[in-house]
């Protein structure tokens, strides 16, 4: 079964630092997806960063990288240069590379807050 | 930049009426789905189609049905809501359908049943 936990309930960044949200998975299968969804207070799901497990490189997508470790199961968003607006609740989702079965297993998200 | 349209917001109804949450996409997505999620929580599939005449259902189970008679339209019908179907009711799509494939929300409508 597939599994996605993410530890932190809340995190603070200074404005024009750099934050780390962390996300660790667990499942048996040899091909999945790995993505990162932003939800501001307004409830809409953005998407930010895509990685396969397959790509031997991490993905970029402008101020958000994915430092993915694959030997540790783990897939951690780094926003960099935080931004009043990057306020939100972060979730970590995971997808199977299977015919019919690419649903998405949602962990239970980090609120972050970036600090003026 | 994902089309996809949500009504109504926001809904405020009373137990035991009968409901129907609007979901539309423009780009033409095979694939549309339906997530529940209560508030500071995950998000869990309910519903999700591969295609016009295509429904299946999805991890939690919901007393909702949901209908794909047209590619762009999946919605979303609660024949008698109750107060324990107060939650927020996320809609996606997505192109393939395949584990690298981005699914793209709409706005969500926040239900509230009293």
């Amino acid at each position: 079964a597939q599994k996605i936990t993410q530890t932190q309930p809340g995190m603070f960044v200074q404005e024009k630092e750099a934050v780390t949200l962390d996300c660790t998975y667990d499942t048996s299968d040899p091909s999945y997806g790995l993505f990162w969804y932003k939800q501001p207070s307004s409830g809409e799901m953005i998407f930010l960063i895509y990685q396969g497990s397959y790509d031997q490189q991490n993905a970029t997508e402008g101020r958000y990288s994915l430092n993915f470790q694959k030997a540790r199961k783990s897939a951690n968003l780094v926003i960099s240069a935080s931004q009043l607006g990057d306020s939100a609740m972060y979730f970590c989702a995971m997808s199977r590379f299977k015919t019919g079965a690419n649903n998405l297993f949602f962990g239970t998200g980090t609120r972050l807050t970036v600090i003026p | 930049e994902a089309d996809i349209y949500q009504t109504p917001r926001y809904l405020v109804i009373g137990t035991g009426k009968k409901i129907t949450l609007e979901c539309s996409q423009t780009m033409g997505h095979d694939k549309m789905y339906w997530y529940q999620q209560d508030p500071g929580m995950e998000l869990h599939l309910i519903h999700y189609s591969y295609g016009v005449n295509s429904t299946e259902k999805g991890d939690l189970s919901s007393e909702s049905t949901v209908s794909r008679i047209r590619t762009e339209h999946f919605p979303l019908t609660l024949e008698s809501a109750r107060p324990s179907h107060t939650s927020q009711y996320l809609c996606a799509s997505s192109e393939i359908g395949g584990g690298s494939d981005t699914q793209y929300f709409g706005p969500g409508t926040r239900l509230t049943v009293l």
